[in-house]
């Protein structure tokens, strides 16, 4: 099946620092990307959908400027948490799909993220 | 507000009992229909899918899901579980609006059967 690469799967970083987290679609080409964010022992919260060559739509609540997306190519979304604090702390998941009206999605490993 | 609902969060099952896992949404229009299996230690895993057609549903490894419009239903059925089928489920919708896709999930029911 299609192959979806997320670097990194964990980082720890510093309060007020930038962290950037790669999803790769590995032998696909994926127009549309979806970043999630889970909480432990919570469900996925959809944070924005990426389209290649456009700017992400952005969930209600989700802040913009703080997550900053770029789909740059068909292959490749990436997702900075700028300036960092311990409340961003959590497990982000990217997905892609070779369709993304019908078609199912791959996942990333998903990225665990420890603000200190 | 609109959203993806999982009425079960914890089942426990023995083995060859049968499963039914409940999910509701609340959005208009068309929508697409999904669940997603995630074992533990591994991704998340397209188990079935809906679209159009018959409103019964098979997928991968016995499972099977019905979509019952007026309900805004899609619940997900085995006849017999197997240990193996101890993860996390999760129903999702997907659906075309604000000029993009949106891929929105339910908040998972933990399935664990016991041998």
């Amino acid at each position: 099946g299609a192959v979806v690469s997320q670097h990194p799967s964990w980082v720890i970083c510093k309060s007020g620092t930038s962290v950037k987290i790669e999803c790769r679609s590995l032998d696909f080409q994926a127009t549309t990307m979806f970043w999630y964010r889970q909480f432990p022992k919570q469900s996925l919260m959809l944070m924005a959908t990426s389209n290649e060559g456009s700017k992400a739509t952005y969930e209600q609540g989700v802040e913009k400027d703080k997550f900053l997306i770029n789909h740059a190519s068909l292959t490749l979304s990436t997702l900075t948490v700028t300036s960092a604090h311990p409340e961003d702390s959590s497990f982000y998941i990217c997905s892609a799909a070779i369709s993304p009206g019908t078609g199912e999605l791959f996942f990333g490993s998903g990225t665990q993220l420890s603000v200190l | 507000a609109q959203s993806v609902s999982q009425h079960n969060h914890h089942v426990i099952l023995s083995e060859a009992a049968s499963l039914e896992l409940g999910c509701n949404y609340s959005y208009g229009g068309t929508v697409n229909l999904f669940w997603y299996v995630q074992y533990p230690g591994q991704h998340l895993q397209l188990l079935l899918k809906y679209f159009s057609g018959d409103p019964l549903v098979k997928g991968i490894k016995g499972f099977e899901a019905e979509f019952i419009k007026s309900k805004f239903s899609f619940n997900l059925r085995k006849p017999s579980v197997q240990w193996s089928d101890t993860a996390e489920y999760f129903c999702a919708v997907n659906r075309f609006t604000s000029g993009t896709y949106k891929y929105i999930f339910g908040t998972g029911t933990r399935l664990k059967v016991l041998a």
